[in-house]
């Protein structure tokens, strides 16, 4: 079946280094979203990338969508506390549109 | 606060035992998804759910059944409950049927003992 396949599982950073997590679909996506859950917290919407190649900012986190809409990236420039948690990504199953597939996340873990 | 709500926060029960689960989506958004999340693991969807009929059905097992009322809440039954159900259940709400945004509750932890 279709699968959104997220790497790394943890991510152990200094304060300041920067994170990346990584999505890859076996299928092509419509769109690709991303999603930030504090520990004992409930999932946050974080952007939706529709367009082929697009990119988006918000402050120091950088989203980009592949060319062949099959995989996703999220960078954070400079980490801080505050960006600690598991990042999701998610995109719509091909055929019927009506629910997402979700990757298994990204822990971002800030060593101290 | 994501406008979702969810109830009970926690709940503590035995093996074999019934729960139910509730929500409450957000102001005008019509379809209401449950996800299942066991500990640092990811989220397992269950069941969406579009102005009171069933739109989608994931891993959800027999055990377990949904439905969404006419005033939009939706209820998450839980039977014959098994130590492996223990988890977290969250509540995600859309304004639409496709996969836009999804606002989700702050969840139901379960703990069956």
């Amino acid at each position: 079946g279709q699968q959104v396949m997220q790497i790394p599982q943890y991510q152990h950073v200094q304060e300041g280094e920067d994170f990346t997590t990584y999505c890859n679909s076996s299928t092509t996506l419509s769109n690709i979203q991303w999603y930030k859950q504090r520990p004992g917290g409930h999932p946050v919407f974080l952007i939706q990338l529709v367009k082929s190649g697009e990119v988006k900012k918000q402050k120091r986190l950088t989203f980009q969508f592949g060319e062949a809409k099959k995989n996703s990236s999220l960078h954070i420039t400079a980490t801080q506390t505050t960006d600690v948690g598991t990042y999701f990504c998610a995109g719509p199953e091909k055929d019927s549109n009506y629910q997402l597939i979700w990757g298994a996340g990204t822990k971002l873990i800030i060593k101290p | 606060d994501s406008g979702v709500t969810q109830t009970p926060k926690h709940l503590i029960t035995a093996t074999g035992q019934r729960v139910t689960l509730r929500c409450s989506p957000r102001s005008g958004d019509l379809s209401v998804y449950w996800y299942q999340q066991s500990l640092d693991q990811g989220l397992q969807f269950l069941i969406q759910y579009y102005n009171g009929e069933e739109r989608a059905k994931g891993n959800i097992l027999e055990r377990f059944s949904a439905q969404q009322f006419p005033d939009l809440h939706s209820e998450l039954n839980l039977s014959s409950l098994e130590l492996g159900d223990s988890a977290l259940y969250f509540c995600a709400s859309s304004s639409g049927t496709n996969t836009g945004e999804l606002f989700f509750g702050e969840g139901s932890r379960l703990t069956v003992l």
